[in-house]
């Protein structure tokens, strides 16, 4: 079944403990991008990778790492992680990033708890 | 700053009635506008899309209209159902980057 997994879905940690979060995609997509959803302000870009070895900023970058070393996976990384990175993150890919017709698929979320 | 604007926040719709919600963005670099369907725990999915060159695109129940000199764009939903109830986003997207609108949280009553 294609499709893009996260791990771990639900985490609660501690102020300045850094964390991990997986994606894995399986559909041998280009583009793969992180997203974090608040209420009120919708879906926003955290990081996207073009291809293996190329990632940009999005529109809130600050606060966190990705790595793109396999086509498959870009993990998000929290090196020191804040109560304001509390939020329901979600890794998504598509076929293309420089082709505009490209559907987006989501993973299923991780909801984070920063204390 | 919130490139693409969306409203309203929530809308509630009776059983069989049209559910409209409206998007507008300012980057005219913008060329493809998809609007996204969320159902309570599971990520966003796409439901629909529209080009520029393009007024209107429908599918189904669901219509996008399209209006690129006022840079807005609207999804209609018609004789909505209650299985329609979802959290709906609209997008707009440039070369490489995805800007996504606010959400509209629909419920349709029987």
């Amino acid at each position: 079944e294609a499709q893009v997994t996260q791990n771990p879905r639900y985490l609660i940690t501690v102020t300045g403990k850094k964390l991990t979060v997986t994606c894995s995609q399986n559909m041998n997509h280009e583009y793969m991008s992180w997203y974090r959803q608040d209420p009120g302000l919708g879906l926003r870009q955290i990081y996207y990778s073009m291809n293996v070895e190329v990632t940009d900023k999005g529109d809130v970058p600050e606060g966190y790492k990705v790595s793109r070393k396999e086509k498959r996976n870009f993990p998000l990384i929290l090196e020191s992680p804040s109560p304001n990175q509390t939020s329901l993150y979600f890794c998504a890919s598509s076929l293309s990033g420089t082709s505009v017709y490209n559907e987006q698929f989501f993973g299923p979320g991780t909801r984070l708890t920063v204390l | 700053q919130q490139q693409v604007k969306q409203s309203p926040q929530s809308l509630i719709v009776q059983k069989g009635g049209i559910s409209i919600i409206n998007c507008a963005y300012e980057n005219t670099a913008f060329d493809y506008f998809p609007w996204y369907q969320q159902f309570p725990g599971k990520g966003p999915a796409l439901l629909i899309a529209i080009r520029p060159d393009v007024s209107e695109k429908k599918e189904g129940r669901f219509t996008i209209s399209f209006n690129k000199s006022a840079k807005q764009f609207s999804l209609h939903i018609m004789d909505s159902q209650p299985g329609d109830s979802a959290t709906y986003f609209c997008a707009a997207k440039g070369y490489q980057k995805v800007t996504f609108g606010t959400g509209t949280k629909l419920q349709v009553i029987p």
